[in-house]
C-alpha cells in the first residue's frame, strides 16, 4: 500500500497570502494524484487532479505541481473561504490512498 | 443533477451489524466504480472499500476485511455496504464517491454517521 504524508500538520496563513503544501508518497505514483478540500460538517471537495489540473469551478488561485513522489498544492492570496483541511490522494494504484491532511488556519 | 444519497447509518452496539446504502441518481451508475470512504470523528479519510462497475471486482482496508461486504445493484441504482462485527474503530461519517468527470473522486454523498457505543 501506498503511503501518503502531508506536511505541516498545521499552517498559519494570513489573508492575502499565499499558502504552500507538501505531499509525499512512498512511491511513485505518476502523476495520478488528487487535492481535496474539506471544511467542517462538509464532504471533501475535489481541487486538482492529475496533479496540476483544477477542477471545474477551481478558482485560479489554487494550483498544484509534481509528480513521481513529490506534489504541492499552492493557494495565492488566500481568502477567508479557503481555510479547511487539504488531503492529497493518490489514484495510481487501489487503494487509492490518503494523506493524514494538513489544516490551513488564519494567522 | 449528479448526485449521491448515503442511508443507513446510526447507533449500533460493538459486535453488531449495519448496511449503508447509497442511491445514486443523474449517471448511469452501472458504468462506474464505486467507492466508500470513512472519517472517523477529528481524523482524516480512509478509504474503506470499492467495487468495480459490474460487481465483478471489489477491495477492502485491511481494517475492514473480512467484516465488510461491499455490493451493488445497478438495476436499483443503489451501492451497499454490509458491516458486521463492529467495533468502536469503525464509528465514523461514511462517504459514497465516484470519479465521475476525472479518475479522482469529484461526487461525493453527504455522508452517514455510524456510531458503535454500548
Amino acid at each position: 500500500e501506498i503511503v501518503m504524508t502531508q506536511s505541516p500538520a498545521t499552517l498559519s496563513v494570513s489573508p492575502g497570502e499565499r499558502a504552500t503544501l507538501s505531499c509525499r508518497a512512498s512511491q511513485s505514483v505518476s502523476s495520478n494524484l488528487a487535492w481535496y478540500q474539506q471544511k467542517p460538517g462538509q464532504a471533501p471537495r475535489l481541487l486538482i487532479y492529475g496533479a496540476s489540473t483544477r477542477a471545474t469551478g477551481i478558482p485560479a488561485r489554487f494550483s498544484g505541481s509534481g509528480s513521481g513522489t513529490e506534489f504541492t498544492l499552492t493557494i495565492s492570496s488566500l481568502q477567508s473561504e479557503d481555510f479547511a483541511v487539504y488531503y492529497c490522494q493518490q489514484y495510481n494504484n487501489w487503494p487509492g490512498t490518503f494523506g493524514q491532511g494538513t489544516k490551513l488556519e488564519i494567522k | 443533477e449528479v448526485q449521491l444519497v448515503e442511508s443507513g447509518g446510526g447507533l449500533v452496539q460493538p459486535g453488531g451489524s449495519l448496511r449503508l446504502s447509497c442511491a445514486a441518481s443523474g449517471f448511469t451508475f452501472s458504468s462506474y466504480a464505486m467507492h466508500w470512504v470513512r472519517q472517523a470523528p477529528g481524523k482524516g479519510l480512509e478509504y474503506v472499500s470499492a467495487i468495480s462497475s459490474n460487481g465483478g471486482s471489489t477491495y477492502y482496508a485491511n481494517s475492514v476485511k473480512g467484516r465488510f461486504t461491499i455490493s451493488r445493484d445497478n438495476s436499483k441504482n443503489t451501492l451497499y455496504l454490509q458491516m458486521g462485527s463492529l467495533r468502536a474503530e469503525d464509528m465514523a461519517v461514511y462517504y459514497c464517491c465516484i470519479g465521475y468527470e476525472y479518475d479522482a473522486f469529484d461526487i461525493w454523498g453527504q455522508g452517514t454517521m455510524v456510531t458503535v457505543s454500548s
